[in-house]
């Protein structure tokens, strides 16, 4: 089992709805990551947060917006979403520096409809 | 921006044979190099990973990396492979002036036919 813990596993949503997906660890990590990850293809970095401050956005639209409340915790939340943005999104999390390995969540498998 | 390419998209092998799947990335700096597996149905997991020093790294389950400076590459090797090893496999790059920021291959498929 990984020690990075994401909710919900499954999220099906419509173009207008709010959501949030949500990401966890209690390894004491003070970097954590979002990545979207189509099908058949690598996951690709979308923020990075370091001690609870965002640090690296690449470039992606607004209508996904990051927020990490505590080190702990690491939220995305999503309004508006276009079906290509269905995707699975992975959350890891890392000591911070430059060659830390990252730990990896199991996703979140998005469908927008 | 450094970009990572991994020439076999898909392999097939039977258990026992030797494994060798290539990674090259182009980047001008000093990097971080890890190679990612993903098992059916898991999360990423760390197999190994390279900073500096001997450039021959080895990981869990018997697999190993070169990091050949020169060429750009970092290959992932394993001697003899084995039905679990059926997963797909990632390479990765952080730039070492970048903070953390990983750049990951296009990913290989490995089935090992028991």
């Amino acid at each position: 089992d990984t020690e990075v813990t994401q909710t919900p596993k499954h999220l099906v949503m419509g173009m207008t709805n709010k959501k949030s997906l949500k990401c966890e660890q209690h390894m004491g990590h003070r970097a954590m990551y979002w990545y979207k990850q189509k099908a058949k293809k690598p996951p690709e970095l979308m923020f990075v947060y370091s001690y609870e401050k965002l640090s690296i956005n690449e470039s992606v639209p607004s209508r996904f917006s990051p927020e990490c409340p505590n080190s702990s915790l690491l939220n995305l939340h999503l309004h508006a979403l276009q079906p290509e943005d269905s995707a699975l999104y992975l959350c890891a999390s890392s000591s911070p520096g430059r060659n830390q390995p990252q730990h990896f969540g199991d996703g979140t498998r998005l469908s927008i409809l | 921006a450094q970009s990572v390419s991994q020439h076999n998209h898909h392999v097939i092998l039977s258990e026992a044979a030797s494994l060798e799947l290539g990674c090259n990335y182009s980047y001008g700096g000093t990097v971080n190099l890890f190679w990612y597996v993903q098992y059916p149905g898991q999360h990423l997991q760390l197999l190994l990973k390279y900073f500096s020093g001997d450039p021959l790294v080895k990981g869990i389950k018997g697999f190993e990396a070169e990091f050949i400076k020169s060429k750009f590459s970092f290959n992932l090797r394993k001697p003899s492979v084995q039905w679990s090893d059926t997963a797909e496999y990632f390479c990765a790059v952080s730039p070492n002036n970048a903070g953390n920021m990983l750049t990951f291959g296009g990913g290989t498929r490995l089935m090992v036919k028991p």
